[in-house]
């Protein structure tokens, strides 16, 4: 069965902070996605990771992906107020359905 | 363009109810999924239609539940005899295939605002 870790769940961080959330997988896979929630709202889609060594920037996020350590990180620079959200990572096996991990909770302080 | 609606947006059940839960997909996306999401917690996968047909129906969590797609484009998601575990939101979603760089195939889902469903 496919596990979909994040860490940290919950990360207060202050503004101008850089850090970075981790997201660890178990089984291969080559698809990554990674979402952002807002409270009460649904799933933006923030980036697409479709291969080993794929890194994708945003703004202030940056996303990667390393397939042969089954980890993807989304590293935050910088941080301001409008990027507090929950961010989820989601893998795709091949089968389609999408494995979501617990999220993790981004609180930016002033 | 429209991206994916759901309705009701919000749903208060007695428990033991039956309650239906629409989706309007992207026009011209092949693939519609739904998944459920509890409070604080991530998606979890309940079925996943290619056009018509239920191609996974691995996550749905028990008998009493039921999706349809009958003619490939809107979905009904059907609860008999509502629990209040069944208490969360149902979020659609729904894809088509992309080629990004290398050739490499995305199937990208975009998600509805979701049916919150409460069961008293």
């Amino acid at each position: 069965e496919l596990k979909v870790e994040q860490n940290p769940l919950f990360l207060s961080m202050q503004e101008g902070k850089n850090y970075t959330i981790y997201c660890n997988y178990s089984t291969t896979s080559d698809r990554l996605y990674w979402y952002r929630q807002d409270p009460g709202k649904s799933l933006e889609s923030l980036f697409v990771l479709l291969s080993n060594g794929a890194v994708k920037q945003e703004g202030r996020l940056m996303a990667s992906l390393d397939t042969k350590a089954r980890l993807s990180t989304l590293h935050i620079t910088a941080a301001v107020h409008d990027l507090s959200a929950t961010y989820f990572c989601a893998v795709d096996t091949g089968r389609r359905a999408l494995t979501f991990g617990s999220g993790t909770r981004l609180q930016v302080q002033p | 363009g429209a991206g994916v609606s759901q309705s009701p947006r919000y749903k208060v059940a007695k428990r033991g109810q039956d309650v239906a839960l629409r989706c309007d997909p992207i026009s011209g996306h092949v693939s519609l999924f739904w998944y459920q999401q509890a409070l604080g917690q991530g998606p979890e996968f309940l079925t996943y239609f290619q056009n018509e047909a239920q191609l996974d129906k691995s996550g749905l969590p028990s008998d009493r539940f039921f999706a349809e797609r009958p003619e490939g484009s809107v979905s009904t998601l059907k609860i008999q005899r509502t629990q209040q575990e069944d208490s969360a939101v149902y979020l659609c979603a729904s894809s088509h295939r992309t080629r990004g760089l290398a050739g490499a195939s995305s199937y990208e889902q975009y998600f509805g605002p979701g049916t919150r469903l409460t069961v008293t």
